[in-house]
């Protein structure tokens, strides 16, 4: 079955520092998303993307945040500059458009 | 806004026992229902879902009925094995935002079966 790839699994940096996570989603799915668990609490939407451009984001998805499709496969989510309570694990999804979104295993960032 | 609400993990039971974790929402109008499944070093997948009330989602042993009286979708097992020990998300997208809505998830529960 096809899956939703994420690099890193686990990324390490230091406050202020800028990050980018990767995601190849499924090759024909139209929709992407980014969503974010910090520890102990619950997953929480970060942005939805469709045909090139951000359809709804969440309060947290401020200015340092921003994603891009840049190639038609990969799918980033990049943080400008990170602060201790990004923290958390970042997953991405994507769907063909129907109510099953596919998730990937996730990366595990960790701000000092 | 819309919310979801699961029982607090973790729940431990022995192999073969009956399984439920409760899952409530709020909601406007009529969510979509989901209960998605982590194993160990996974991502999270769909285990099932119901887009109306009343519907019975299914799938690998596992079921939920979408209450709309009591804004209600419990996961339920018969006989549950170690196999089945994983995180579990009950989840709501609202189609008024559109076919691929994001989903709202609850906390997740642990499930730890054992022998």
């Amino acid at each position: 079955e096809p899956e939703v790839t994420q690099t890193p699994s686990h990324q390490v940096t230091q406050m202020g520092q800028e990050v980018i996570l990767r995601c190849v989603p499924i090759s024909n799915h139209l929709y992407f998303y980014w969503y974010r668990q910090i520890l102990g609490q619950k997953v929480e939407f970060l942005v939805s993307f469709y045909n090139n451009e951000i359809s709804e984001k969440s309060e947290i998805f401020d200015d340092q945040f921003s994603v891009e499709r840049p190639d038609g496969s990969n799918f980033t989510l990049k943080i400008r500059s990170t602060k201790l309570e990004d923290s958390a694990m970042y997953f991405c999804a994507s769907t063909a458009g129907d109510l099953k979104q596919y998730f990937g295993p996730g990366t595990r960032l960790t701000v000092t | 806004g819309n919310s979801v609400t699961q029982m607090e993990g973790p729940v431990t039971l022995s192999e073969e026992a009956f399984l439920t974790i409760n899952c409530t929402y709020t909601a406007t109008g009529y969510p979509s229902l989901f209960w998605y499944v982590q194993y160990p070093g996974e991502g999270l997948q769909l285990l099932l879902k119901a887009t109306k009330a009343d519907d019975k989602g299914s799938n690998k042993g596992f079921e939920a009925t979408y209450r709309k009286e009591t804004t209600s979708f419990h996961l339920e097992k018969g006989s549950v094995q170690v196999s089945d020990s994983a995180v579990y998300f009950c989840a709501l997208s609202d189609p008024r935002s559109g076919t691929a809505s994001k989903l709202t998830f609850g906390t997740g529960t642990r499930l730890q079966v054992t022998l």
